[in-house]
C-alpha cells in the first residue's frame, strides 16, 4: 500500500478534461513537502510533468496542470490526446519515512 | 544535451551482490544531488535511495536500508548504488535520476536514465 494515494485508473475521451488525485498525509503533503508528477510509458525513462505542486518543466504543454490543498493534490489534463495514454505518478517527501514516496500510479485510458 | 545513462544490471542469484552505475553527462553533475528510483515487474515507481550534492546525506527507504548503498564520485561525473544480500523481491528496472526544483529533499526528478534491469532467480 503506498504513502500516497492515487485511484488506479481513470478514462476520458478525445479532447475530454480528466483529473487524477494524490492523497497524503500530514507527514508528507499535509506538511507542506512539494507534489510533483510524472508520466511514464512502458518501455521509456518517466518524465516530469509537474514540479512545485503547480508549475510545468520547458516543454511541457499548458494541458497539463497541478494544484494542491491540504493533504491532497490533483493533476488536471485537459483536451485529452491518444498520446497521453500512460500511468501517472505523484511523488513527495514523507518525513516519518525520511525519504521520497510516490503515490501507486494511475493508468490513463484514453478512449 | 544532459543525460544520464545506467549500466550494471544483470541476471544474480539470491543472495549476490551487483554495483549499478550511472554516468552524468551535460550538467554539473558535483553540485546536483540524485536519486535511484525502482520499478518492479506489474508494480509502480517506488524510491530507493538519494544522495546530496557533496554526498554528505544518503537516505534509503526501508525496504533496503542495510542491504544497498548509494555513493557518488563527483570526479567521474558517476553515480553508483551496491546492491547486498538481493532477494527475488529486489527484481526491478533501476532508475537513476537527477534531483532539481527544489532541495535535496524534496526536490523533483528532472532527469532520468532508461534504465538497467535487474533480475535475482536463482
Amino acid at each position: 500500500q503506498s504513502v500516497l494515494t492515487q485511484p488506479p485508473s481513470v478514462s476520458g475521451a478525445p479532447g475530454q478534461r480528466v483529473t487524477i488525485s494524490c492523497t497524503g498525509s500530514s507527514s508528507n503533503i499535509g506538511a507542506g513537502y512539494d507534489v510533483h508528477w510524472y508520466q511514464h510509458l512502458p518501455g521509456t525513462a518517466p518524465k516530469l510533468l509537474i514540479y512545485g505542486n503547480t508549475n510545468r518543466p520547458s516543454g511541457v504543454p499548458d494541458r497539463f496542470s497541478g494544484s494542491k490543498s491540504a493533504i491532497s493534490a490533483s493533476l488536471a489534463i485537459t483536451g485529452l490526446q491518444a498520446e497521453d495514454e500512460a500511468e501517472y505518478y505523484c511523488q513527495s517527501y514523507d518525513s516519518s519515512l525520511s525519504g521520497s514516496v510516490f503515490g501507486g500510479g494511475t493508468k490513463l485510458t484514453v478512449l | 544535451e544532459v543525460q544520464l545513462v545506467e549500466s550494471g544490471g544483470g541476471l544474480v542469484q539470491p543472495g549476490g551482490s551487483l554495483r549499478l552505475s550511472c554516468a552524468a553527462s551535460g550538467f554539473t553533475f558535483s553540485s546536483k544531488a540524485m536519486s535511484w528510483v525502482r520499478q518492479a515487474p506489474g508494480k509502480g515507481l517506488e524510491w530507493v535511495s538519494g544522495i546530496s550534492a557533496g554526498g554528505v546525506s544518503t537516505p534509503y527507504a526501508d525496504s533496503v536500508k542495510g542491504r544497498f548503498t548509494i555513493s557518488r564520485d563527483n570526479s567521474k561525473n558517476t553515480l553508483y548504488l551496491q546492491l547486498n544480500s538481493l532477494r527475488a523481491g529486489d527484481t526491478a528496472i533501476y532508475y537513476c535520476a537527477k534531483v532539481d526544483y527544489g532541495d535535496f529533499l524534496d526536490g523533483a526528478f528532472d532527469v532520468w536514465g532508461q534504465g538497467t534491469r535487474v533480475t535475482v532467480s536463482s
